[in-house]
């Protein structure tokens, strides 16, 4: 059974860079068609898609995020990274590690069918 | 950007009736659209995918349908584990990018 868990502080001041980690298990992260990503929930708000990284190092931001955001893959550790500069108070929320799966080739597409558990991050002086 | 607007915002029904939750999408996304059911403290879990799939180990009782610009999701029967916040959610062909409703929430009446 695929299992993803974040980790990383639960704590950021302003102005500093929020650096989480979702480390995958039961499944490894280089197979083909599957995606990894970030999602964030402000507390009591809705869901909003921050970026996806493929195994080969191929990234997709959200756009209204994308000149905060860098996600990395570390395949030799079944992991993948998100960084989020610059973070102000609007950016307190829980961050989800998640996966989806997509082919190219057939257009095969299941969306974010596996997520972490979450991890509050609550940025503040 | 594609904007996914759900209602009602809350839906209040007793275990055993039918609930019919709506997702209409500012432009067309085919029949990318995706529902997710979400506890409290609890991560989302996908229930349909492309507008009417059910995803793996979900109940015969939800279903979905629509395409374009207008969805729907129903429970047929509601059981008391299915109260809960519903999200839709749409991606764009490519590159992937995804943008969710803001949420309709299911409660006990």
């Amino acid at each position: 059974q695929l299992q993803l868990q974040e980790s990383g502080p639960g704590l950021v001041k302003p102005s500093e860079t929020l650096s989480l980690t979702c480390t995958v298990s039961g499944g490894s992260i280089s197979s083909s068609s599957y995606y990894w990503g970030w999602i964030r929930q402000p507390p009591g708000k809705g869901l909003e898609w921050i970026g996806s990284i493929y195994y080969s190092g191929s990234t997709y931001y959200n756009p209204s995020l994308k000149s905060r955001v860098t996600i990395s893959v570390d395949t030799s550790k079944n992991q993948f990274s998100l960084k989020l500069s610059s973070v102000t108070a609007a950016d307190t929320a829980v961050y989800y590690c998640a996966r989806h799966v997509y082919d190219i080739l057939t257009g095969y597409y299941i969306p974010w069918d596996y997520w972490g558990q979450g991890t509050l991050v609550t940025v503040s002086s | 950007e594609i904007v996914l607007t759900q209602s009602p915002a809350t839906l209040s029904l007793s275990p055993g009736e039918r609930a019919t939750l709506s997702c209409r999408a500012s432009q067309s996304v085919s029949s990318y659209l995706a529902w997710y059911q979400q506890k409290p403290g609890q991560a989302p879990r996908l229930l349909i995918y492309d507008a009417s799939n059910r995803a793996t180990g979900i109940p015969a009782r939800f279903s979905g349908s629509g395409s374009g610009t207008d969805f729907t999701l129903t429970i047929s029967s509601l059981e008391p584990e299915d109260f809960a916040v519903y999200y839709c959610q749409q991606r764009s062909n490519w590159p992937p990018s995804f943008t969710f409703g803001q949420g309709t929430r299911l409660e006990i009446k």
